[in-house]
């Protein structure tokens, strides 16, 4: 089946830096790729949808600026959380689908743990 | 805007006994469903979808679900639980399929022996 890996599988890092998550397609090419939040007994909150190639599309409510999105090839996107704060701790999702029909299921990363101290 | 309500935050059941997660949508038009499972510090699984056609869908594991669109409910049920099923299970809404999927809450599961 389809596999998507996300790395690093958890991170941590001081406030002010920032850090870069990795979501691949190992064994497909992802034309869209998704990235979620999640904070602990809550639901998944879509950040943003990228495209390969093109700008990404951020949820109203998540700065652009803050978490930086490239899907610069068919198989890898990334997020970059800049300047990170504490309040940035959570964890990250990824998902990514095949095709842009509307029945090309999506197939989910293991999620991004990052605590910011 | 597309909605979906869990109102089960948390369920505990014992093994071997039935299952029933509930879930309510809210969606304008004809509603893409999904049932994902989630374990601890990994990523979602497909457990089964509807798009249309036959308003009871099998999945995987051993897991069905009803579309009742009168309702707007889309319930997931399983006959016999498993230890191994205990989990976080999220209901989900899609907005033109997989286009644009919003996820409920999500129900946790505890499964005592």
């Amino acid at each position: 089946g389809a596999v998507v890996s996300q790395h690093p599988s958890r991170v941590i890092c001081k406030s002010g830096t920032s850090v870069k998550i990795e979501c691949r397609s190992l064994d497909f090419q992802a034309t869209t790729m998704f990235w979620y939040r999640q904070f602990p007994k809550q639901s998944l909150m879509l950040m943003a949808t990228s495209n390969e190639g093109s700008k990404a599309t951020y949820e109203q409510g998540v700065e652009k600026d803050k978490f930086l999105i490239n899907h610069a090839s068919l198989t890898l996107s990334t997020l970059t959380v800049t300047s990170a704060h504490p309040e940035d701790s959570s964890f990250y999702i990824c998902s990514a689908r095949a095709k842009s029909s509307y029945n090309s299921p999506l197939h989910f990363g293991n999620g991004t743990r990052l605590t910011v101290t | 805007a597309q909605s979906v309500t869990q109102p089960d935050i948390h369920i505990t059941v014992s093994e071997g006994a039935s299952l029933e997660l509930r879930c309510n949508y809210s969606y304008g038009a004809t509603p893409y469903l999904f049932w994902y499972v989630q374990s601890p510090g990994q990523g979602l699984q497909l457990l089964l979808k509807y798009f249309s056609g036959d308003t009871l869908v099998q999945g995987i594991k051993g897991f069905e679900a009803e579309f009742k669109r009168s309702q707007s409910s889309f319930n997931l049920r399983k006959p016999s639980v498993h230890w191994s099923d205990a989990a976080e299970y999220f209901c989900a809404v899609g907005e033109g399929g997989y286009q644009k999927v919003t996820f409920g809450i999500g129900t946790k599961l505890q499964v005592i022996p």
